[in-house]
């Protein structure tokens, strides 16, 4: 089970919009809505930022939303602002015995 | 509220075997519906899912590791542990401890601790 596939690094302006890919196949992103977005400052506990493919846990900014084509699921960071500056981590469910399997990850830089 | 801790030696010999203390304060590790897992981060890679236990003692484990692993919990002490035999250099990343919760449809990370950097060399 080979992991999902992002973009080493995406950046963009404060105020801009930003879009992670994340890319499996149909025996995870694509096979099934069980997607989520992981936001991860360095030093920090990771942060569940969107789950089922693009549901907002209570608290995170409507600014980050989700979603899906195919086998490719995207995060999407609007208004960008400098705390948004971490890496983010895709996950799905997959049904090879592995159950999860998580993204090569994406470094945010806002310039 | 709930918070996990990571704790455990940052240095192991290649051959030895990795163990890890996840300690839950804040709350019961039995109150609610969870599961309790092991993640790792192995510089310049992506997360990886290594297993998780059930406050029942069921457990899964990610068929993938070369390195046998254990995950194991005490509730009495509310505590979770994983152990990781026979470690390489390959086994060399950040480990953290998660809290599995049902969100929507299916279970995902809510709860993480900060990691802890496990260093496997001679």
């Amino acid at each position: 089970q080979s992991a999902l596939t992002q973009p080493a690094s995406v950046s963009g302006s404060p105020g801009q919009s930003i879009t992670i890919s994340c890319t499996g196949t149909s025996s995870d992103v694509g096979g099934y809505n069980f997607v989520s977005w992981y936001q991860h400052h360095p030093g920090k506990a990771p942060k569940l930022m969107i789950y089922d493919v693009s549901h907002r846990p209570s608290g995170v900014s409507n600014r980050f939303s989700g979603s899906k084509s195919g086998n490719t699921a995207s995060l999407t960071i609007s208004g960008l602002q400098a705390e948004d500056e971490a890496d983010y981590h895709c996950a799905s469910y997959t049904s090879s015995r592995i159950l999860d399997v998580f993204g090569t990850g994406t470094k945010v830089t806002v310039l | 509220q709930v918070q996990l801790q990571e704790s455990g030696p940052g240095l192991v010999k290649p051959s030895q075997t990795l163990s890890l203390t996840c300690t839950v304060s804040g709350g019961s590790i039995t109150s609610g519906s969870f599961y309790w897992s092991w993640l790792r981060l192995p510089a310049g890679k992506g997360l990886e899912w290594i297993g998780r236990i059930y406050t029942s003692g069921d457990t899964n484990y990610n068929p993938s590791l070369k390195s046998p692993v254990t995950i194991s919990i005490d509730t009495s002490k509310n505590e979770f542990y994983v152990n990781l035999r026979s470690v390489t250099a390959a086994d060399t990343a950040v480990y953290y401890c998660a809290r599995g919760a049902v969100a929507g449809t299916y279970w995902y990370f809510d709860l993480w601790g900060r990691g802890t950097l496990v260093t496997v060399s001679s």
